[in-house]
């Protein structure tokens, strides 16, 4: 049981780049979410999934696109990357019951 | 308005001082969710504790203790004689269940805690 992953750990991209960022959860979680944060910040909700198919907006969701075409997975793209993406980006996946479980991180640098 | 402050930014003692780090909130639901977590400096997120708005018994888990009041919209966590190991920073965060439906966690901006030898 590895709870919830991220890939890549690190990432450097160029202004104008296009990248992805996995997250797996192995817990058969319905809920899932991708979280930024900035510093001196918490983190902010970007965007969330409450299930197979279905994705939503959350709180910064500009710059961003998100899939779940499996159940497992959370995928969140950036397009066309921007200086101010420049953060560390968290996924997490919840419970019925609401306990969430957040993966390790992602740093991404954008230059 | 759903808001978490936390007003303390950053929060210096001594080892085996004890220390108290705030946490109000802000949300118009009456059933929600409060949370801390702890970010040490490898960068993870450690879930500390969830307690729900009817439950306002205080917790103490060893050296961890927290301070739930919902008529000061309180939520506040204090760690008893401080060791170098809780140098952190420390997230609160308010789940409101039923605004916006998907259980989103509203973070503040966190404190951090350095506690010297």
């Amino acid at each position: 049981n590895a709870g919830v992953t991220q890939t890549p750990k690190f990432r450097v991209l160029k202004t104008g780049q296009s990248m992805t960022l996995l997250c797996a959860q192995d817990m058969n979680h319905e809920y899932m979410y991708w979280y930024r944060q900035d510093p001196g910040m918490g983190l902010r909700l970007i965007h969330y999934s409450v299930g197979e198919g279905t994705t939503a907006k959350g709180e910064v969701p500009d710059g961003y696109n998100v899939s779940r075409l499996k159940k497992q997975n959370f995928l969140l793209g950036l397009e066309s990357a921007a200086p101010s993406q420049t953060s560390v980006y968290f996924c997490a996946s919840r419970t019925d019951s609401n306990e969430q479980f957040f993966g390790p991180g992602t740093r991404l640098t954008v230059l | 308005a759903q808001k978490v402050t936390q007003a303390q930014t950053e929060i210096s003692v001594v080892e085996k001082e004890d220390v108290t780090l705030d946490c109000v909130y802000e949300t118009r639901d009456t059933t929600y969710y409060l949370f801390w977590y702890k970010q040490p400096p490898s960068g993870e997120l450690v879930f500390l504790i969830r307690r729900n708005s009817f439950d306002e018994q205080n917790e103490i888990s060893g050296r961890y203790s927290w301070n739930f009041q919902k008529s000061t919209s309180s939520f506040n966590f204090t760690i008893t004689a401080s060791q170098v190991v809780d140098s952190a920073v420390y997230f609160c965060a308010l789940s409101p269940l039923f605004s916006g439906g998907y259980n989103k966690l509203i973070f503040g901006a966190g404190t951090r805690l350095a506690v010297h030898p």
